[in-house]
């Protein structure tokens, strides 16, 4: 079963607008929120997170919500630049507090976001 | 600063045949993970370490799967009698420990069996 889901497979956005990707989750003891960026041929490169704690958290153009009753996540980009096209990755994880193991993570399948000049 | 390492970039090999990836994190992170990523998919968790220590394998690791972790500084993933349902990126992230949950990932290891 997918515990994380990204419904959107693609995006596309013109420089300059806001990009928004969501993310649903089932399970409702992941307590920590996280996103990444990748680009082809490298690795998930941390772009930010959120703890369960938070229904917000900001860094530069970068903004994560987190509605926990509705179990969404979105992440926000304003403003959008071509340099921000890459498939971003949602990511879940549970704290061995709330009954998790080992911090791993929990990923989506991704959205593929581009950026047109 | 050097991030994670992963050698090799790329790795060709013909079904039956052994391979070995290393895997070089962060030196100062005593957390180290190995996951799969598949085409369309997003990476799934294959198993952690805290130092040398192996605390948890997915099931997705099967017996043909192996990983250490010597010393808890680099870590090796050796795949015994490769399928071609193997083929796919493999990936490590480490974290820094304690309370920390971002973990940070290397460029992975492209391997395909043919």
């Amino acid at each position: 079963d997918q515990q994380v889901k990204q419904n959107s497979p693609s995006l596309s956005v013109q420089e300059g607008r806001i990009s928004i990707l969501n993310c649903d989750y089932t399970n409702s003891m992941f307590d920590y929120f996280l996103w990444y960026k990748k680009y082809p041929a490298e690795g998930p490169t941390f772009l930010i997170s959120i703890s369960s704690i938070k229904d917000k958290n900001e860094d530069g153009r970068f903004t994560v919500f987190l509605n926990k009753s509705a179990k969404h996540l979105s992440l926000h980009i304003v403003p959008s630049q071509p340099g921000d096209s890459a498939v971003y990755f949602c990511a879940a994880s549970q704290s061995p507090n709330s009954g998790g193991s080992n911090y791993k993570l929990t990923f989506g399948k991704g959205t593929l976001l581009t950026v047109n000049p | 600063d050097t991030g994670v390492s992963q050698n090799p970039r790329h790795k060709i090999t013909k079904r039956g045949q052994n391979v070995t990836f290393r895997c070089d994190p962060i030196s100062e992170h005593n957390r180290l993970y190995w996951y799969r990523q598949t085409l369309g998919q997003g990476p799934e968790f294959l198993t952690y370490f805290q130092n040398e220590a192996q605390l948890e394998k997915s099931r997705l690791l099967s017996d043909r799967f192996s990983a250490e972790r010597p010393k808890g500084s680099f870590s090796t993933l050796e795949i015994q009698r490769t399928e071609q349902g193997d083929s796919a990126m493999y990936l490590c992230a480490s974290s820094l420990g304690g309370l920390s949950y971002e973990q940070y990932f290397g460029p992975g290891t492209r391997l395909t069996v043919t």
